[in-house]
C-alpha cells in the first residue's frame, strides 16, 4: 500500500495550462481505470474533480481534464483561474480487492 | 440535499479509544459503499477503510488493521469507525465519503487528537 507519487507543487499564471502527474504501478494506476482526482482546501470537504481517469462530475468545468498512460495518470487544468488554487490529490484502486491508495498531494498556485 | 456529517472526534490519550460516526442524508445509504479517509497534520489524504453497502465486506490500510473497525447501521443511515489502541500518529482530521473508488460526497471532517 505505497502512496502514489505526485509533485509537491505546481503553478501557472491565469489563462495558462498546468498538468499534475500521478505515478503508481501496474497494481494500481496502471492496472485499473479507477483513478480519481480531488481538490481540497484546508478545513473544507474534498471535492471530486475527475473519476474513472477522465470523467467529470456534474458542475466541474470542461477545462479540467484527466488522462492516463501506463502507470501515470495526469490532471490538466486549462485556462487557469484563481479558483483553481488548492491541493490536488489523485487516488486509485489498488490491488485485486477493494483497497484504495492516494497520492501525496500537489499544491497548485495561480501566480 | 446529499450530505454527510461526521462527529465523535476529540482529544484522547495514547492507548485510548474513540468512536467516530457519520450521518448520511439525501440519498439511499443502503446502495453505497462507504469510506473513511484521514488527513494528518501537514500531510496528505490517506485512505483508512471502506465497507460494502450491506456490511458484508470491509478493508483497512495496514497501519490500522487490528486496531480500527468500520461498521454501518443501514437502518439509521450511519457509518462508524471504532478506533482502539490509538497512537500519536493517528492524530488527523477524519472524513467519511460515499463510494469506494469514486468518492463523490464528503463530510467536513472530525478532528481526532491523540496526546497525553
Amino acid at each position: 500500500q505505497s502512496a502514489l507519487t505526485q509533485p509537491p507543487s505546481a503553478s501557472g499564471s491565469p489563462g495558462q495550462s498546468v498538468t499534475i502527474s500521478c505515478t503508481g504501478t501496474s497494481s494500481d494506476v496502471g492496472g485499473y481505470n479507477y483513478v480519481s482526482w480531488y481538490q481540497h482546501h484546508p478545513g473544507k470537504a474534498p471535492k471530486l474533480m475527475i473519476y474513472e481517469v477522465n470523467k467529470r462530475p456534474p458542475g466541474v468545468p470542461g477545462r479540467i481534464s484527466g488522462s492516463k498512460s501506463g502507470n501515470t495518470a495526469s490532471l490538466t487544468v486549462s485556462g487557469l483561474q484563481a479558483e483553481d488554487e488548492g491541493d490536488y490529490y489523485c487516488s486509485s484502486k489498488a490491488g485485486s480487492n477493494n483497497f484504495v491508495v492516494f497520492g501525496g498531494g500537489t499544491k497548485l498556485t495561480v501566480l | 440535499e446529499v450530505q454527510l456529517v461526521e462527529s465523535g472526534g476529540g482529544l484522547v490519550q495514547p492507548g485510548g479509544s474513540l468512536r467516530l460516526s457519520c450521518a448520511a442524508s439525501g440519498f439511499t445509504f443502503t446502495n453505497f459503499w462507504m469510506t473513511w479517509v484521514r488527513q494528518t497534520p501537514g500531510k496528505g489524504l490517506e485512505w483508512v477503510a471502506n465497507i460494502k453497502s450491506d456490511g458484508s465486506e470491509n478493508n483497512y490500510v495496514d497501519s490500522v488493521k487490528g486496531r480500527f473497525s468500520i461498521s454501518r447501521d443501514n437502518a439509521r443511515d450511519s457509518l462508524y469507525l471504532q478506533m482502539n489502541s490509538l497512537r500519536a500518529e493517528d492524530t488527523a482530521v477524519y472524513f467519511c465519503a460515499r463510494n469506494r473508488f469514486t468518492m463523490d460526497v464528503w463530510g467536513q471532517g472530525t478532528t481526532v487528537t491523540v496526546s497525553s
